[in-house]
């Protein structure tokens, strides 16, 4: 299906432990973006990407990891999770640089215990 | 600078109501302001946006308007449905893209349309 997912779409996991979000888009769009939401704090950027190989922190991105050897794929790792990142992640993808087109997925809630 | 301010926090209309979300920023190089609409357990999708050269958009029951001399923008929804319950975002970025291109966004509103 044409489209971007999320997987998966609920995760417990401990703290200290890695994890891994992923993000898969079918449209070959050259950004994609990790964004967490936070009641009180709405949508902060983690990291984006411009084109494979090509990553840039966003607002928050202490803690967290991506990769993007593929222009499909864009995950985002938890190297040693904390409670703190207990959240809704969403990935997005656009198909040019800037503003435009911004389509999201339907988010990973992650909680931390 | 880079912040985008948006209020109220919540929102509670009646139904046939008027909906109006503010926005207001400080980075006078921004010159591109969307709206994401936002359903439970989904991810934000576009709902309208704005340039700064014109001062209304209207695409059916939604409108931007925009003040530029004041910095601030708006989201009108007209004759608000319980289907328009939702959270809304605004946002803010510069053209062309790169980095200053990312959506600055602001913390959201949630809107309840009461039947």
């Amino acid at each position: 299906d044409a489209g971007i997912t999320q997987s998966p779409r609920y995760k417990i996991t401990e703290t200290g432990r890695q994890v891994t979000l992923m993000c898969h888009q079918t449209w070959s769009h050259s950004y994609m973006f990790w964004y967490r939401q936070d009641l009180g704090h709405g949508l902060r950027l983690i990291y984006y990407s411009a084109a494979a190989d090509i990553t840039d922190k966003g607002e928050v991105p202490d803690g967290y990891v991506v990769s993007r050897s593929k222009t499909e794929n864009f995950p985002l790792t938890l190297e040693s999770a904390t409670r703190s990142q207990t959240s809704v992640y969403f990935c997005a993808s656009s198909d040019r640089g800037g503003p435009y087109g911004y389509t999201f997925g339907s988010g990973t809630r992650l909680t931390v215990v | 600078q880079q912040q985008v301010k948006q209020s109220p926090q919540s929102l509670i209309v009646q139904k046939g109501g008027i909906s109006i979300i503010n926005c207001a920023y400080e980075n006078t190089a921004f010159d591109y302001f969307p709206w994401y609409q936002q359903f439970p357990g989904k991810g934000p999708a576009l709902l309208i946006a704005i340039r700064p050269d014109v001062s209304e958009k209207k695409e059916g029951r939604f409108t931007i308007s925009f003040n530029k001399s004041a910095k601030q923008f708006s989201l009108h929804i007209m004759d608000s449905q319980p289907g328009d319950s939702a959270t809304y975002f605004c946002a803010a970025s510069m053209i062309p893209g790169g980095s200053q291109g990312n959506l600055i966004f602001g913390k959201g509103t949630k809107l309840s349309v009461k039947p």
